[in-house]
């Protein structure tokens, strides 16, 4: 299957700063998902985002498809934005989607 | 909003038992997904089904079988239980998606953990 890797695998923020979350694949995709992941273990969609560039508050992200990369990009972050963020992607053919192992974020306050 | 609810928030049971555990979607969505959730591995996907009785194996089927007998409900068997198949149990739900993805957007239930003693 394909592989999806994600960088850093953690990360650990002081309230109000910035950061960038990659995602990096190994062969060209149709879709792809970015997903949080709270404490309580419940995921949310945050972006179906196959190609270009998406915004959603403090959330934005970017697929750049040919050249196999996405990047969500979390402004003035806030203690409620810990949790894991995964990036799932979608092969050309089939019903399935293919997660990286995550990026594990804390936010202090 | 989309509302995909699973039976049991955690589970306990011993070596060799059938376990069923339940998905139930509101939304009227095509596909429907299985997945296991490990540390350091991420979520893998077991089974899905894109439509009512249609299933297809996922990366990790084997110890388990699933059931779509109507649209809104997705079950998925271990048949014998083993302590590796302790973990947490993902279900999800998408619409069928247009052009050139076949998938839209996943809606992820809350989980089960499962613990095999």
């Amino acid at each position: 299957g394909i592989q999806v890797e994600q960088s850093p695998p953690d990360l650990i923020l002081q309230e109000g700063a910035n950061s960038t979350l990659r995602c990096n694949f190994s062969d060209s995709v149709n879709n792809l998902q970015w997903f949080h992941q709270n404490p309580w273990g419940q995921l949310i969609n945050l972006f179906y985002i196959p190609s270009g560039t998406k915004q959603n508050g403090r959330l934005s992200a970017t697929t750049v498809a040919t050249e196999r990369y996405s990047l969500l990009y979390i402004s003035s972050s806030q203690t409620t934005d810990s949790g894991v963020y995964f990036c799932a992607v979608e092969r050309g053919t089939g019903n399935q989607f293919y997660f990286g192992t995550g990026t594990s974020l804390t936010v202090i306050p | 909003d989309v509302k995909v609810t699973q039976s049991s928030r955690y589970l306990v049971k011993r070596t060799g038992e059938k376990v069923f555990l339940e998905c139930v979607q509101d939304m009227d969505h095509e596909n429907m997904f299985w997945y296991r959730q490990d540390p350091g591995l991420g979520l893998r996907l077991i089974y899905f089904s894109y439509d009512v009785k249609m299933k297809e194996k996922g990366d990790i089927p084997e110890g388990y079988s699933v059931s779509r007998e109507k649209k809104e409900r997705f079950s998925l068997i271990l048949e014998s239980a083993s302590t590796n198949q302790t973990s947490m149990y993902l279900c999800a739900s998408s619409r069928r998606g247009q052009g050139t993805g076949s998938t839209d957007t996943q809606y992820f239930g809350p989980g089960t953990r499962l613990t095999v003693l």
